[in-house]
């Protein structure tokens, strides 16, 4: 089946550093979304990417989707402590999977001030 | 204001019962789904419902069985026959499948 990895697993930054985490699909996605979770919440969403090499920004996070649809990365700038929080890519299959969402396994992000 | 409710936030059982985790939602999603998420290892989808009346099992549903008599309704039962059952439960929906999902706060099991 559709398995999305996601590395790296953990990541501690000092605030204002740079911070990446990177995506893989063992299959071509129709689409990936990307999701935060604060400590003890839930995932909220932050956007989907539909189109291969599509490139969105938000403020000071860039999300990437690779040509070939099959990984897709996210970065942020200058990390706050606001950032803090775990970051899933679900990448959404095609053909007859229905389309179901296959979450990664999320990279927990600690921002020291 | 709209959005998912799901209850109690904590839940103790005994081994060997059953338990059923409540989800309601006012967004008039089509789509509801149910997710365990354990440390580690992401959310892996037990249940899903894109419709009224139906259902269609996830990546992991054993040991688990749903129901969606209402469209803002989809209780999850954790039965006796789940190995594990001890997990963070989070109930989503979307107004259709290739739609953002959007999560409620969880319902945190603990099974002894």
């Amino acid at each position: 089946g559709q398995q999305v990895m996601q590395i790296p697993q953990y990541q501690h930054v000092q605030e204002g550093e740079d911070f990446t985490t990177y995506c893989n699909s063992s299959t071509t996605l129709s689409n990936i979304q990307w999701y935060k979770q604060r400590p003890g919440g839930h995932p909220v969403f932050l956007i989907q990417l539909v189109k291969s090499g599509e490139v969105k920004k938000q403020k000071r996070l860039t999300f990437q989707f690779g040509e070939a649809k099959k990984n897709s990365s996210l970065h942020i700038t200058a990390t706050q402590t606001t950032d803090v929080g775990t970051y899933f890519c679900a990448g959404r299959g095609g053909g007859t999977s229905y389309g179901k969402l296959t979450f990664g396994q999320g990279t927990i992000l600690t921002v020291h001030p | 204001d709209g959005g998912i409710t799901q209850s109690p936030k904590y839940l103790f059982r005994k081994e060997g019962q059953n338990v059923t985790l409540s989800c309601e939602q006012n967004l008039n999603h089509d789509a509801m789904y149910w997710y365990r998420q354990d440390p580690g290892q992401g959310l892996r989808l037990i249940y899903y419902s894109q419709i009224v009346n139906d259902f269609q099992k996830g990546d992991i549903a054993e040991g688990y069985s749903v129901s969606r008599e209402k469209k803002e309704s989809f209780p999850l039962t954790v039965t006796s026959a789940q190995k594990n059952p001890t997990a963070f439960y989070l109930c989503a929906s979307s107004a259709g499948t290739y739609y953002e999902q959007y999560f409620g706060p969880g319902t945190r099991l603990t099974v002894t």
